[in-house]
């Protein structure tokens, strides 16, 4: 398997633009968690799934923030309208049940300018 | 529980040295407390975890041990070397929800040849 896939690795955009991170979990898994890593703020929980369900998305900051997953193989984080203080590294992990044996994928770097 | 502590923040040690990382978690009900390591530029990866039925899990230079009473569980790295360099991550349950982990700020490892 080739683990957690997330897409861009990278992304640089403008101040109120919509910003689109799409992951693809570890096949099998039930479990899908979106995170957040900022120097300041840690790594933060922001909503997670089980069987494509929203069960707890009370880490999301703002309605800025919404989250999907149409199926078990997919689910986008969107950010509209972006902001500078949206700029940190977001994570997608995946886990065959609960908060144990949770696999990180590589994240992506997003930066509001 | 909802506040994971851990310390120190950074640990610089001479290749071969050990090196022991300490948090405490706040819920005397948290059952699960998984380590994690992130690389730069990297997700984090779990590299042990322990459930509170025992009291230490060894792998091979990694052990955790966890002190129920007094409520704090540590990583133990034996015979470092230069790749255990790295941010180690420890985690706890969340009080509200036990499928949300709550994790500590990071500790920063350099392991000097």
């Amino acid at each position: 398997d080739a683990g957690v896939i997330q897409s861009p690795r990278h992304e640089v955009t403008e101040m109120g633009q919509e910003v689109t991170l799409r992951c693809k979990p570890i096949s099998g898994h039930d479990y899908l968690f979106w995170y957040r890593q900022t120097m300041m703020r840690g790594l933060e929980l922001l909503i997670y799934f089980n069987n494509n369900v929203p069960i707890d998305d009370s880490g999301m900051p703002e309605d800025r923030f919404s989250a999907k997953m149409p199926n078990a193989s997919f689910s986008t984080l969107k950010i509209q309208p972006s902001e500078p203080r949206d700029s940190a590294v977001y994570f997608c992990a995946s886990s065959p049940g609960g908060p144990n044996e949770q696999f990180f994928g590589p994240g992506t770097r997003l930066t509001v300018l | 529980g909802e506040n994971v502590e851990q310390h120190p923040s950074t640990l610089s040690v001479q290749e071969g040295d050990s090196a022991v990382i300490k948090c405490t978690y706040s819920d005397s009900a948290s059952n699960y407390f998984p380590w994690y390591k992130q690389e730069l530029g990297k997700g984090p990866q779990l590299i042990i975890d322990i459930r509170s039925n025992v009291g230490e899990k060894k792998d091979q230079r990694i052990a955790v041990t966890l002190n129920k009473t007094a409520k704090h569980f540590s990583l133990h790295i034996t015979e470092t070397q230069p790749e255990d360099s790295a941010v180690y991550f420890c985690a706890a349950p969340s009080s509200y929800n036990t499928d949300k982990l709550i994790f500590g700020t990071g500790t920063r490892l350099q392991v000097f040849p």
